[in-house]
């Protein structure tokens, strides 16, 4: 039973536009949520997280969205840059106790020059 | 970036051979996990520690032990390794900060295969 879905397994999109990667969740339990980077070779690096209280945090480029009614989250980088070509992960803890991650399957991001 | 090292980085070894993966935090977080990264399966939860001696399974333990006699240091052990154990290890930390919520920070990862 897959707690964390990202159905899209791979995204290409130009330089300059807008990179959206899409998470799904299914246990209403999750109150934090987080975007991991992975380059190959490397560990994952993170990226911006959004506790349950909120809709929206911006950080630079790098905004996530969720959707509690809709069990829905998003990330929207703007502007894509090549740099940004790596594997996404979508991550959902509970808070307190052992602060245990599930991860999404990955969506690998392609920025093309 | 968050001092956490893996070792070793990559490794060989032929099925039902005993294999321990080890982690190393000069952050002093509280909380240590092992996951593994399979194609198709993100990451998943073998172990975690919570504090010195203290640990508990994750989602994926069966076949793998896991010992923390030391805040910096997480060890992983595959008793008797098989090729379905043949992944790529990743160790993570989080300080467990009181009233919030943490983010983990991940090691360079330990690829291992098993022939």
């Amino acid at each position: 039973d897959q707690q964390v879905k990202q159905n899209s397994p791979s995204l290409s999109v130009q330089e300059g536009r807008i990179s959206i990667l899409n998470c799904d969740y299914t246990n209403s339990m999750f109150d934090y949520f987080l975007w991991y980077k992975k380059y190959p070779a490397e560990g994952p690096t993170f990226l911006i997280s959004i506790s349950s209280i909120k809709d929206k945090n911006e950080d630079g480029r790098f905004t996530v969205f969720l959707n509690k009614s809709a069990k829905h989250l998003s990330l929207h980088i703007v502007p894509s840059q090549p740099g940004d070509s790596a594997v996404y992960f979508c991550a959902a803890s509970t808070q307190g106790g052992s602060e245990k991650l599930v991860f999404g399957k990955g969506t690998k991001l392609t920025v093309n020059p | 970036d968050a001092g956490i090292t893996q070792s070793p980085r990559h490794k060989v070894t032929e099925t039902g051979t005993p294999v321990t993966l080890r982690c190393h935090q000069t952050e002093n977080h509280r909380y240590m996990y092992w996951y593994r990264q399979d194609p198709g399966h993100g990451l998943r939860l073998i172990h975690y520690s919570y504090g010195v001696k203290d640990t508990d399974k994750g989602e994926v333990s069966d076949g793998y032990s896991v010992s923390r006699s030391k805040t910096e240091d997480f060890l992983l052990t595959l008793e008797s390794a098989t090729s379905s154990q043949t992944s790529v290890y990743f160790c993570a930390i989080s300080d467990g900060r009181a009233g919030g919520f943490s983010e983990q920070y991940f090691g360079p990862g330990t690829r291992l295969t098993v022939t």
